[in-house]
């Protein structure tokens, strides 16, 4: 059974450009979940996709968008980018949205580093 | 609001002492807590759960946890600890109607030989 992956591992970009993360689920599983983890701190939820649908939110601007894809495999995309968006990016999988007690399985994270 | 609250940022114990990582939650509704830890470099590992049924869950790696409603608490416990323990420790609630994970602060758990 193949976990869950992310790439790249480390990312170093400059305020005002534009980054994509990838994810890819484990198998079985069709609901992702993008989590930010500011350094020193617990994760905070960004948002989760079921069947390539938007299925929650959190407190994030607009500008922090993602997509999953028929694979269910699914990338983070984050426009105009801020210093205080320097953090690891972790990407969860889980299986059947809905049972909302189902653990989730974490990927090893992006780090992002803006300058 | 859902909530997680770890009060101690750092536990102190030594290899084979029992060790408790302390969590309280603040829900509407019926909890769902999860416990998590974190390696360096290394993305969340699930340990354990409490959905429903009795109040000691056992977990991975020889970790345990014990909710108490009255307290609002779910207290990560080992009977044993070990240096290999030593990580970042995450409580979490479920949150809203899909799953939505709220995290608490964190607790770095450091064993020593």
């Amino acid at each position: 059974e193949t976990g869950v992956t992310q790439s790249p591992t480390h990312l170093i970009k400059t305020r005002g450009q534009q980054v994509t993360l990838r994810c890819s689920s484990q198998s079985g599983h069709n609901t992702v979940s993008w989590y930010q983890q500011a350094l020193g701190q617990g994760p905070q939820f960004i948002f989760q996709y079921y069947r390539e649908e938007e299925n929650g939110r959190g407190n994030f601007p607009p500008r922090f968008s993602g997509l999953q894809f028929p694979n269910y495999s699914s990338e983070l995309n984050v426009n105009a980018l801020e210093l205080d968006d320097s953090a690891l990016y972790l990407c969860a999988s889980s299986a059947v949205a809905g049972e909302f007690y189902n653990e989730q399985f974490f990927g090893p994270g992006t780090r992002l580093t803006v300058l | 609001a859902q909530s997680v609250a770890q009060p101690e940022d750092q536990v102190n114990v030594a290899e084979g002492n029992p060790l408790t990582v302390k969590c309280t939650y603040s829900v509407s509704g019926n909890p769902y807590l999860f416990w998590y830890v974190q390696y360096p470099n290394r993305g969340l590992q699930f340990l354990l759960k409490y959905i429903t049924g009795d109040n000691l869950v056992k977990g991975s790696y020889g970790f345990e946890a014990e909710f108490n409603k009255s307290q609002t608490s779910f207290h990560l416990k080992k009977p044993s600890a070990l240096v290999s323990d030593s990580a970042l420790y995450f409580c979490a609630v479920v949150s809203g109607g899909y799953n939505k994970l709220i995290f608490g602060a964190g607790t770095r758990l450091a064993v020593h030989p």
